[in-house]
């Protein structure tokens, strides 16, 4: 299967302050790369996708970031806020097969 | 409000016992999925289906079936044969391929074995 992973699996931020989350992945033949967010007890929340031949897409204070040479992955927050308390977690995709990393879990400070 | 639904939330076996966990989508999606999700694991694909009347094994699919008899209806059953099936299962769904990659989840079904 894909391999996707995550470089930490814990994070802990100041409110306030940006978070980076990253990831790395595999196959050069994906069609997305995604990003999402789960709370405990609860699935797994959409946050942003990027198509393969794009290199950085943006959200509400969201950025996606995609490096193909090195196959590098990374959710940058902004002005982080406890409501962001939650594990992260990188997927790619092509066609209906999706593969997914571990995740990170991102604690903020108050 | 469009979504998927997955019941019951949480769900107690004995050992031994078969059981089905639902789920139902009214994004009119083509495709479902059933995964898998263990402490520390990334989500382990165990079954699905693209269209209606067809699925395709996952990962993990022993000890599990699915049926698709209807584009909004995806149902798992955790047979006896699974060994471990002390889980969180989650349902999601996607449209075509290749318009995006999102792929939208229901809420978990909590599957404890006692």
């Amino acid at each position: 299967g894909e391999s996707v992973g995550l470089h930490l699996p814990t994070l802990s931020v100041q409110e306030g302050d940006n978070s980076i989350i990253n990831c790395a992945y595999s196959n050069s033949a994906s069609d997305y790369f995604i990003w999402y967010k789960q709370e405990s007890g609860k699935g797994p929340q959409f946050i942003i996708d990027i198509r393969s031949n794009m290199d950085k897409r943006q959200g509400q204070r969201v950025t996606v970031l995609l490096n193909k040479t090195v196959k590098h992955l990374s959710l940058q927050i902004a002005a982080t806020q406890p409501g962001d308390s939650a594990v992260y977690f990188c997927a790619e995709s092509k066609g209906y097969q999706f593969y997914f990393g571990t995740g990170t879990s991102l604690t903020v400070i108050p | 409000d469009g979504g998927i639904t997955q019941s019951p939330k949480y769900l107690f076996r004995k050992e031994g016992q078969n059981v089905t966990l639902s789920c139902e989508q009214n994004l009119n999606h083509d495709a479902m999925y059933w995964y898998r999700q263990d402490p520390g694991q990334g989500l382990r694909l165990i079954y699905y289906s693209q269209i209606v009347n067809d699925f395709q094994k996952g990962d993990i699919a022993e000890g599990y079936s699915v049926s698709r008899e209807k584009k909004e209806s995806f149902p798992l059953t955790v047979t006896s044969a699974q060994k471990n099936p002390t889980a969180f299962y989650l349902c999601a769904s996607s449209m075509a391929t290749g318009i995006t990659g999102e792929l939208f989840f229901g809420e978990g079904s909590r599957l404890t074995v006692l």
